[in-house]
Formats: C-alpha cells, structure tokens, sequence
C-alpha cells in the first residue's frame, strides 16, 4: 500500500523553511528520502530505521514517529538546489518496496 | 563503474515490438530492484533480485514483462509485444544490503521507453 505524502507541492523563497510528511498505514520496518530532479535519477537523501536510527545527509533532518508511522523531512534555510520532487519509501513487513506519489518543491530566487 | 548504469536511455518502439532494458548494477551489490515510473509519479515497484534469485516479482503488470540477473549481477527487463500503456521511465537501482536492511537504494539515470 503507498504511503501518503503531504503537501503535493511546496514553493518557497531562498532561505525559507519546509517540511514533508510521510504517512503509512503499515508497521514499518525504515522510512527513505530520496529527491529527484526533472529527467534525473532520485538520489538518496535519507534513511530512517525502526528504532530511531538514522543515516544520510548533513544538512536534512528527518524524524520518526512510530506511533503514527510517519516521518517527516525538515528542510531549513533552503537554497536554489533543493528543487525537485522529493520521495518518501517505505519498507514494512511482508510488504515490498513502496515509493510515495512525490512532494514538488520549488526554491525560488 | 562508479554508478548504476541503464541502456538505452531512449527507447521508441512500435505497438507490438518486444524490448529489452539492460541495468548494469554498482559491482558487489546484492540487491537490485526494477522500477516503472508514469509522468509525474512516484516509482512503482517491478521485481526484486538478491544476487541471482528473482525474490520478488509481484509489481510485474503483466505476463509481457519478464526480468532476469543470471549471473547476480547485470539484468535484462524485457517486455514483450509492446503496448502504449508501457510507456515510462524504468528505472533500475542496486544496494550492497538485501531488502529489509539499511539497504540505501543507488538509482540509474533510466531508460525512457516510448511506445507508438
């Protein structure tokens, strides 16, 4: 089952702040980050494991709330490079890979 | 190689041609996935191969669609008697941990498969 992501699309101003919500309404086992850029690959930006564990980029943050199974990306102060779509997958018991339907974020000058 | 490398990048085929997509994964990564990706979607999974075993094969649409990594490490999607719904961006990615691990995903550019 795909997780949900919220918002569909975000626009900010150089420096602004985002945050993107994934939701699942499985038990899941690790939530990934990953962006991709309009014709690119998506590239790895984050994984969070049960349990708390995180691993990924310095200047993202994410967070993890078991209860819930959700995880949110926190993007602060963003710059012109973070444009694009960013997905949320989700690995859960007896369950495949799933990718969510992509947050679109535009960082404008 | 330093990346996940997919050939062709642009596919056209006529309704009915059979094609076949090759992934080449990040040497020693067990693990490689099949995905489809649809204009403006997220990436939908394929199949799943740890070393040479097809694990996984539930996200295949239809019996056209076939995927194999005989020796663990390139595979081959192949799709036979294109239809226009085919059309997308297939993507391949490989990690060097199985499936329900930390296995970090490395994503190719794709192949773009455009079917008339």
């Amino acid at each position: 089952q795909q997780p949900v992501q919220s918002p569909q699309a975000v626009i900010l101003r150089e420096g602004e702040d985002a945050v993107i919500n994934c939701s699942s309404s499985k038990a899941l086992y690790s939530v990934h980050w990953y962006r991709q850029k309009h014709g690119e690959a998506p590239v790895f930006l984050m994984i969070l494991l049960k349990g708390g564990e995180q691993k990924g980029h310095d200047k993202i943050s994410t967070s993890f709330n078991e209860k819930k199974q959700q995880s949110s990306l926190y993007l602060t102060a963003s710059q012109l490079s973070y444009s694009g779509t960013y997905f949320c997958g989700t690995d859960s018991y007896g369950q495949n890979f799933v990718f969510g339907p992509g947050t679109r974020l535009s960082v404008l000058p | 190689g330093a990346g996940v490398s997919q050939s062709p990048r642009y596919k056209v085929a006529k309704r009915g041609q059979d094609v076949a997509l090759r992934c080449d994964p990040i040497s020693g990564h067990v693990s490689l996935f099949w995905y489809q990706q649809a204009l403006g979607q997220g990436p939908e999974f394929l199949t799943y191969f740890q070393n040479e075993a097809q694990l996984d094969k539930s996200g295949l649409p239809s019996d056209r669609f076939f995927a194999e990594r005989p020796e663990g490490s390139v595979s081959t999607l192949k799709i036979q008697r294109t239809q226009q719904e085919d059309s997308a961006v297939y993507l391949c990615a490989s990690s060097d941990k199985a499936i329900g691990t930390k296995n970090i995903q490395y994503f190719g550019a794709g192949t773009r498969l455009s079917v008339l």
